[in-house]
């Protein structure tokens, strides 16, 4: 069964850090581009952060740029997200998502399967 | 960055309705577009990619069309465990990936 777990989340103080881990197995990890995607509570769904297959090639939203860092080790099937400088609006459940996509040459790609979300709660 | 607009925002329909939310991007996305669904405390369902391929196992009453701007999501014959958050997101252009803020679909 393809799964990912995420863990790592908690409460921590304005300015803090954080550390976010997603566990993938089911599937050959080391083939697949993944993504952090965040939910504040009540609200809709805010891509975070990409990388690559090979962890080449990342990519982050403007508001979290300069402050969190992804990272993945394929040896050990796991995505990561370091989250420093963390804000009160950081305050979200934290998914990891694989992109899939359809064989090449096309480039349609989705999320899926998506994590059970980690709930990281910033505040004093 | 790719605007997503969904409409409604919120909605409210019976089981057995057939209910139809649209969703439309700030310029062309060709057929980019995915729809998923929430149910409350869980991680999104991926429904539809590259805006009309039903993802395996998700039941047929579902369907999406569109290209370009404009797309929507239908939903044949509402059944209980429909009622949930639905999201729109384009691929075309990322990143950013991006979302539309989506439509919670409600008993009435």
């Amino acid at each position: 069964e393809v799964q990912l777990v995420e863990s790592g989340g908690g409460l921590v103080q304005p300015g803090g850090s954080l550390r976010l881990s997603c566990a993938a197995s089911g599937f050959t990890f080391s083939s697949y581009e993944m993504n952090w995607v965040r939910q504040a509570p009540g609200k809709g769904l805010e891509w975070v952060s990409y990388i690559s297959s090979s962890g080449s090639t990342i990519y982050y939203a403007d508001s979290v740029k300069g402050r969190f860092t992804i990272s993945r080790d394929n040896a050990k099937n796991s995505l990561y997200l370091q989250m420093n400088s963390l804000r009160a609006e950081d305050t979200a459940v934290y998914y990891c998502a694989r992109t899939e996509q359809l064989v090449p040459p096309s480039t349609y790609n989705w999320f899926d399967p998506w994590g059970q979300g980690t709930l990281v709660t910033v505040s004093s | 960055d790719i605007q997503m607009t969904q409409s409604p925002s919120s909605l409210s329909a019976s089981v057995g309705d057939r209910v139809t939310i649209t969703c439309r991007a700030s310029q062309s996305i060709s057929s980019y577009l995915n729809w998923y669904q929430q149910k409350p405390g869980k991680a999104p369902k991926l429904l539809i990619y590259a805006a009309s391929s039903l993802q395996s196992g998700v039941p047929s009453r579902f369907s999406g069309s569109g290209s370009g701007t404009d797309f929507t999501l239908t939903i044949s014959s509402l059944q209980p465990e429909d009622f949930a958050t639905y999201y729109c997101q384009q691929s075309y252009s990322t990143p950013p990936v991006t979302f539309g803020q989506g439509t919670r679909l409600e008993i009435k």
